[in-house]
C-alpha cells in the first residue's frame, strides 16, 4: 500500500477554512483516499474519502490532483471543535481495513 | 445506536496479573479490530477478525490473544500484564468487501500496568 506524508502540524482561525494537505505519491490506481480524524481521547472517526473526483459530506471536502499523487481535505469554516489529529491513509478497493496503516497525522489546532 | 462498546474505560494493573478487553457493536459488521495506541503515536493494530471464526495476527500481537466470541463481540486479553503493555487500545469494527472505508470505533479502553 502507498504511504502518504503530511504535515506534523497545522494552526488555523475559527471560522476560516483549514486545508489540510497531504502527499500520496506512489499511490496506485485502485487505491482510494481515505481521511480520518482523532479528537483528543477519542476513538478516530471517519471523515471522507476519495478516488479520483473531489468529494463533498457535510463535514468537508475532498480535493485530489489529476495526477492523484496529492490530496487536501478543507474544513470549511473550522471551529473549536475541529481541534484533532487529522489521518490520511490509502487502501486498495475491496481490502480489509487491517490495511488502514495510521500514521502519526497532521495535528489541527484551532484558535479562536 | 450504541455502535462499538468497549469495557473497562479505565483499569490498572499489576505486572503479571491477567485481564480481558470487552468489544461488541451492534452494527453487524463481519470486520472486528484491536489497536493499541501510545502517546504521541499513531494506532498500531494488534489483532484482526476479518470474519466471525477467523482471527489474525497484526503489527504488535505479541502478549495478547484474542477470542472471535460470535459476530458481536471480539474480546483482547492480557495473560501476563506487562509495564509496556501501558496504552490506550481502540477496538474497531467494520463491514469488508465494500469500499465505504467507514471503519467505526469505540471510545477507547485505557490500561496502566505498573
Amino acid at each position: 500500500d502507498a504511504k502518504t506524508t503530511q504535515p506534523t502540524s497545522m494552526d488555523c482561525a475559527e471560522g476560516r477554512a483549514a486545508n489540510l494537505p497531504c502527499n500520496h505519491s506512489t499511490i496506485s490506481g485502485n487505491e482510494y483516499v481515505y481521511w480520518y480524524r482523532q479528537i483528543h481521547s477519542q476513538g478516530p472517526q471517519y471523515i471522507i474519502h476519495g478516488l479520483k473526483n473531489n468529494e463533498t459530506n457535510e463535514m468537508a471536502s475532498l480535493i485530489i490532483t489529476e495526477d492523484r499523487k496529492s490530496s487536501t481535505l478543507i474544513l470549511p469554516h473550522a471551529t473549536l471543535r475541529d481541534t484533532a489529529v487529522y489521518y490520511c491513509i490509502v487502501r486498495a478497493i475491496n481490502t480489509g481495513f487491517q490495511k488502514l496503516v495510521f500514521g502519526t497525522g497532521t495535528r489541527l489546532l484551532v484558535s479562536p | 445506536n450504541a455502535g462499538v462498546t468497549q469495557t473497562p474505560k479505565f483499569q490498572v494493573l499489576k505486572t503479571g496479573q491477567s485481564m480481558t478487553l470487552q468489544c461488541a457493536q451492534d452494527m453487524n459488521h463481519n470486520s472486528m479490530y484491536w489497536y493499541r495506541q501510545d502517546p504521541g503515536m499513531g494506532l498500531r493494530l494488534i489483532y484482526y477478525s476479518a470474519s466471525e471464526g477467523t482471527t489474525d495476527k497484526g503489527e504488535v500481537p505479541n502478549g495478547y490473544n484474542v477470542s472471535r466470541l460470535n459476530k458481536r463481540e471480539f474480546s483482547l486479553r492480557l495473560e501476563s500484564a506487562a509495564p509496556s503493555q501501558t496504552s490506550v487500545y481502540f477496538c474497531a469494527s467494520g463491514q469488508r468487501g465494500g469500499v465505504t472505508g467507514e471503519l467505526f470505533f469505540g471510545e477507547g479502553s485505557r490500561l496502566t500496568v505498573l
